[in-house]
């Protein structure tokens, strides 16, 4: 069966410390791939998603990257991070239809 | 592009009372309808999906969800609320057919059960 993983589960940083965030996906092969955040109140905004290796889709301009360079890995990342970058970032993947997510990072930026 | 409404971010009921929430949709094609849960500091998880399919979709837990094309909405319901009900439920919209599987997510209802 696919499982999907996210890690760290938390994280504090200081601002302008840079940021990676990884996800891996088991048990599927070429799944489309998804970075969103969630801040309270405003639901999931989607930040980054892939169809492939090497394919990045930018929802809205901001402070962050993604990459994806294994088919099942996708990862989220700052040079420099802002206090406005704190939230709750979840990693997703789907494969025709259905997106099925991880456990979500805990992002505070102090 | 496709976008989700959720009417009202807070619904309140009493333990056995019937559970609505609202959902409506844009979308310039025939499109993929979700809802999933999410409890606290956890990621989200699917209830129940409908791809063009029947209309009435039943999903986990006791949820179901109506396609209603004319009026564009999905909205979720359960006939008798349980206190492990008590979440945030999103609704989602995908176009596969439009060569979207991009997954648009509504801004959320968070449900509390009163005992």
């Amino acid at each position: 069966s696919q499982t999907i993983h996210q890690w760290p589960a938390t994280l504090v940083q200081p601002v302008g410390s840079p940021l990676s965030l990884e996800c891996t996906v088991e048990g599927t092969s070429n799944p489309n791939l998804y970075w969103y955040r969630q801040a309270a109140g405003r639901g999931l905004q989607l930040l980054f998603y892939s169809v492939g290796i090497g394919q990045i889709s930018s929802e809205v301009p901001q402070n962050l990257s993604a990459s994806r360079p294994q088919d099942r890995q996708f990862i989220l990342s700052s040079k420099k991070l802002l206090l406005s970058d704190s939230g709750f970032y979840l990693c997703a993947w789907s494969l025709v239809g259905s997106a099925f997510f991880g456990q979500g990072t805990r992002l505070t930026v102090v | 592009a496709q976008s989700v409404t959720q009417l009202g971010s807070h619904v309140s009921v009493s333990e056995g009372a019937l559970v609505l929430l609202r959902c409506n949709y844009s979308s310039s094609v025939p499109p993929y309808l979700f809802w999933y849960v999410q409890y606290p500091n956890q990621g989200l998880q699917l209830l129940l999906k409908y791809t063009s399919a029947a209309t009435l979709v039943k999903g986990i837990n006791g949820f179901e969800a109506e396609f209603k094309k004319s009026e564009t909405s999905f909205h979720l319901t359960k006939p008798s609320a349980h206190m492990s009900d008590a979440a945030e439920y999103f609704c989602a919209v995908s176009e596969p057919q439009g060569g979207s599987e991009k997954l648009v997510f509504g801004k959320g209802t968070k449900l509390t059960v009163n005992p």
